[in-house]
């Protein structure tokens, strides 16, 4: 099964920050890596597909990017509607994998 | 409007059974590949299990394989997570959720129903 390293598990930063957090895959996976983001006592929303593919009326601060093992996921200005965990997650065939979730905090 | 709305959670001892159920409404369902996600109390997301369209191709996790079913009744839109020798670890709130076509890319989510496995 392909593991999904994700970090960090959490951070805190400001108001206008860039955050990135980044998903390791333990093997290739071309760019089926998907960013979900899920705010406390609701189902995840979908962000970002196939690395870099924002969704439909999903903010431009957030952006994707990577292939193979390594990827990146940035909000390159945080807003406080931003606090939230991210997830990533593969799929490769009829593998199904996210990552441990990163909690995104204000400071 | 999309939606998906899971039932049939609840309580049950380490051992018995329970039948989830996903009701789906607002789109095609018989065009979808629909799955299961598990979320522990304050713990991340586990993919469960995943059926193709035509319930040609089923896959499950290994922490679940053969003790998990899933299925699917295009005729009521309905998607069943039969879940049988539960486990405390099985302990989650249980998502079914809508793939793209094609790709395993989760656009449409349940509100989840939560399964309780405790004596």
């Amino acid at each position: 099964d392909i593991q999904m390293t994700q970090s960090p598990s959490s951070l805190s930063a400001s108001v206008g920050d860039r955050v990135t957090i980044t998903c390791q895959a333990s093997q290739d996976i071309n760019n089926y890596l998907n960013w979900y983001q899920q705010k406390p006592g609701k189902a995840p929303n979908l962000l970002i597909s196939d690395a870099s593919n924002l969704e439909t009326g999903v903010p431009s601060r957030f952006s994707g990017s990577g292939s193979g093992t390594y990827f990146t996921f940035t909000i390159t200005s945080l807003q406080p509607e931003d606090v939230a965990t991210y997830y990533c997650q593969q799929y490769d065939n009829l593998s199904v994998t996210f990552g441990g979730g990163t909690k995104v905090k204000i400071k | 409007e999309v939606q998906l709305v899971e039932s049939g959670g609840g309580l049950v001892q380490p051992g018995r059974s329970l039948r989830l159920s996903c009701a789906a409404s607002g789109f095609i369902f018989n065009d979808y590949a629909m799955h299961w996600v598990r979320q522990t109390p304050g713990k991340g997301l586990e993919w469960v299990s995943g059926i193709s369209w035509d319930s040609d191709n089923i896959v499950y996790a290994d922490s679940v394989k053969g003790r998990f079913t899933i299925s699917r009744d295009n005729a009521k839109n309905s998607l069943y997570l039969q879940m049988n020798s539960l486990r405390a670890e099985d302990t989650a709130l249980y998502y079914c959720a809508k793939v793209w076509t094609f790709k395993t890319v989760f656009d449409i989510w349940g509100q989840g129903t939560m399964v309780t496995v405790s004596s």
